[in-house]
């Protein structure tokens, strides 16, 4: 079972529209999560890290953990095209070596 | 200039060649990888090291190497290169313990072997 699963998509939303894009992980030690956007070709950037359960906001985007569950997902309100991207999710299993491991990535797309 | 500085950006080889990438940073972080990215695959973790003298393996460090010059700089090698190495190959580097455990990429390097 790989330990970072994500829908490869293509997720596809209308502009203005909120996109929501999941993420579940097997090691229930996991710590610290974060997601990264990568458009094509270009090197991953961060766009949001949570460490507690609940619900973080940054702008137009609010980052949700449960780890009761196992699942971290990312919400982008008011979908632009410039969000159009592959999001990363990324799972820190231990804090003294920061080595995350990735998952595959959701490729969002977002209509005019 | 780019915090995380990774040379070359594109390289086409041969199979059986040898080949080295290189990253240097000027973030002062003492914790650096490389990972490498595959349609499909995601990330994944080759080598990392904490310090010049602290070398650990990844999930896939069979086939490469690592050496560790300085504190900044964190080179990969593909000592006899395959086709199935064809990738693209990304440098991080990350604050020491304590820190976020935020990942800072450099702009990546690909590669293909033929």
């Amino acid at each position: 079972q790989k330990e970072v699963e994500q829908n490869s998509g293509p997720l596809s939303v209308p502009e203005g529209a909120i996109a929501s894009l999941n993420c579940t992980y097997s090691d229930r030690g996991s710590q610290s999560f974060f997601w990264y956007r990568q458009y094509s070709g270009k090197s991953p950037e961060l766009i949001m890290f949570i460490y507690s359960n609940g619900d973080k906001e940054d702008g137009r985007f609010t980052a949700q953990l449960n780890k009761a569950s196992q699942y971290v997902s990312l919400l982008i309100r008011d979908s632009q095209p410039s969000d159009s991207a592959t999001y990363l999710c990324a799972v820190n299993l231990d804090g003294a070596t920061n080595k995350l491991i990735f998952g595959t990535g959701t490729l969002l797309a977002v209509q005019p | 200039d780019a915090d995380v500085t990774q040379t070359p950006r594109n390289r086409i080889t041969k199979t059986g060649k040898r080949i080295m990438l290189e990253c240097s940073q000027t973030k002062g972080h003492d914790r650096m990888y490389w990972y490498r990215q595959d349609p499909g695959l995601g990330l994944r973790l080759i080598y990392y090291s904490f310090d010049v003298k602290d070398i650990n393996k990844g999930e896939i460090s069979d086939g490469y190497s690592v050496s560790r010059q300085a504190q900044a700089k964190f080179s990969l090698s593909l000592e006899s290169a395959i086709p199935n190495q064809t990738a693209l190959y990304f440098c991080a580097t990350s604050e020491n313990r304590g820190g976020t455990g935020e990942l800072f990429f450099g702009e990546g390097s690909r590669l293909t072997v033929l």
